[in-house]
């Protein structure tokens, strides 16, 4: 079984202001791992994915994730944050090859202030 | 690609009631999975379809819990006898049956038990 944790539940920043957004799994197995966001009122929106290959991976909104095995991290990244980057994000793990359900983490909601 | 639909989006019922929701996956997906999502926590899995095969259950899925997809496209979730503890948001996500599979989700339905 896999598991997700996500350290922060809440995350203030100012505009234009860098963040990270911690995610640390368990698994026994090899993962697959995801950053989802949800907006308010709005269902769960995939921001990005990592399957294999390069460990950092990016949005096309200028996020990126950097897959650490050895530290079983997936933080998620941003230079300069906008006001409507505010939203809950979600980390997510499945097991790799034969992916099925996905195991989220609690979510970390990031508040941009201006 | 109209995405992932549920109906209907919310739901006020009372304790002992019976409840049915629906989801329409995207089109050519043939994996269809429903999750689980109370205020302030990740989306916890409940059960997943390969075309119309119910392959997957979560313990989660008490003997109330009957999903169905009879023909391998649209899937119901029903609830029967509800509980004021199912009051969550029910999601609906969709893929197709690749070995880099994404899931798409939809809107969700809001469940309130009174």
């Amino acid at each position: 079984a896999q598991s997700v944790t996500q350290l922060d539940s809440q995350v203030p920043v100012f505009e234009e202001a860098p963040v990270e957004l911690r995610c640390n799994y368990s698994s026994s197995v090899s993962v697959y791992l995801f950053w989802y966001v949800q907006y308010p009122n709005q269902g769960l929106q995939l921001l990005l994915k990592y399957l294999s290959g390069s460990t950092l991976v990016e949005s096309i909104n200028g996020f990126e994730a950097e897959f650490n095995k050895s530290q079983t991290s997936f933080h998620l990244r941003k230079p300069s944050v906008h006001i409507s980057d505010t939203a809950e994000y979600f980390c997510a793990v499945t097991r790799s090859g034969s992916a099925r359900q996905l195991t989220f983490g609690s979510g970390t909601q990031l508040t941009v202030l201006p | 690609d109209t995405g992932v639909s549920q109906d209907p989006r919310h739901k006020i019922t009372k304790r002992g009631q019976n409840v049915t929701f629906r989801c329409d996956p995207i089109s050519e997906h043939n994996r269809l999975y429903w999750y689980r999502q109370t205020l302030g926590q990740g989306p916890e899995f409940l059960t997943y379809f390969q075309n119309e095969a119910q392959l997957e259950k979560s313990r989660l899925l008490s003997d109330r819990f009957s999903a169905e997809r009879p023909k391998g496209s649209f899937s119901t979730l029903e609830i029967q006898r509800t509980e004021q503890g199912d009051s969550a948001m029910y999601l609906c996500a969709s893929s197709q049956d690749t070995v880099q599979e994404t899931q798409y989700f939809g809107p969700g339905t809001r469940l309130l038990v009174l």
